[in-house]
């Protein structure tokens, strides 16, 4: 079964830094990207950022690029979401997802969607 | 920025037809997706390139494409289909979402 297990609920301070993960098993995870979704409380879905683990390769939404560090170890199968200094906006769920890429508009780009989800990690920001 | 436009809610009563529209000016050249997302839980893919389905998805779910508009429609909904409903597709290469669709069903 392929599944993508996330680690457990933070509550932070603002200015703390946080590394969330997700871990692959039940397929090749060296041949997906892995991408994360943000949903603010009772908000939409927004993508944040995709990573190809077999060179890090990464690819920012603008509204979280310099916000926000995306990387993967391919040795465990992992991928990290990264914060250096929180703040009260950054409390939301972060989900990691399974990438397919999808040839876009524009010659030799790609969008992606996302076929298998973790359950999501919880991050609330509070002083 | 680029927006796909959902409704914010869709009304129907069991097993009556809903329809789930997701408006984009690039929708013409890019693929859209649907995602279903209960309370507490994760979103699930429904449909994926604008009509396919993945696998254990009921055949109930189907997605079409015309012009600047992609649709999910739900055929003989049942009240377990009751969740937030998401598209998703692209500007020219950043993936974007839409707003979501809360489907009530009476």
């Amino acid at each position: 079964e392929v599944q993508l297990v996330q680690s457990g609920t933070e509550v932070k301070k603002p200015g703390e830094s946080l590394k969330i993960s997700c871990k692959g098993s039940g397929y090749t995870f060296t041949t997906y990207w892995i991408g994360w979704v943000r949903q603010m409380p009772g908000k939409g879905l927004e993508w944040m950022g995709s990573i190809y683990p077999p060179n890090s390769d990464t690819r920012y939404s603008p509204s979280f690029q310099g916000q926000v560090t995306i990387s993967a170890d391919k040795s465990i199968s992992s991928a990290y979401l990264q914060w250096n200094s929180l703040t009260a906006s950054d409390t939301a769920i972060y989900y990691c997802a399974r990438n397919l890429p999808v040839p876009a508009a524009i010659e030799r780009y790609y969008y992606y969607y996302m076929d298998v989800w973790g359950k999501g990690t919880t991050v609330t920001v509070s002083s | 920025s680029y927006e796909l436009t959902q409704p914010p809610s869709v009304s129907v009563s069991p097993g009556q037809t809903a329809r789930i529209t997701c408006s984009g000016d690039a929708l013409p050249k890019q693929y859209g997706f649907w995602y279903q997302q209960k309370p507490g839980q994760a979103p699930v893919l429904v449909i994926y390139k604008d009509t396919e389905r993945p696998s254990g998805i009921p055949e109930r779910f189907s997605g079409s494409s015309s012009g600047t508009t992609v649709t999910l429609t739900i055929s003989g909904v049942q009240a377990e289909d009751e969740a937030d409903y998401y598209c998703q597709s692209a500007d020219s290469i950043d993936t974007v979402f839409g707003g979501g669709t809360k489907l009530t069903v009476l």
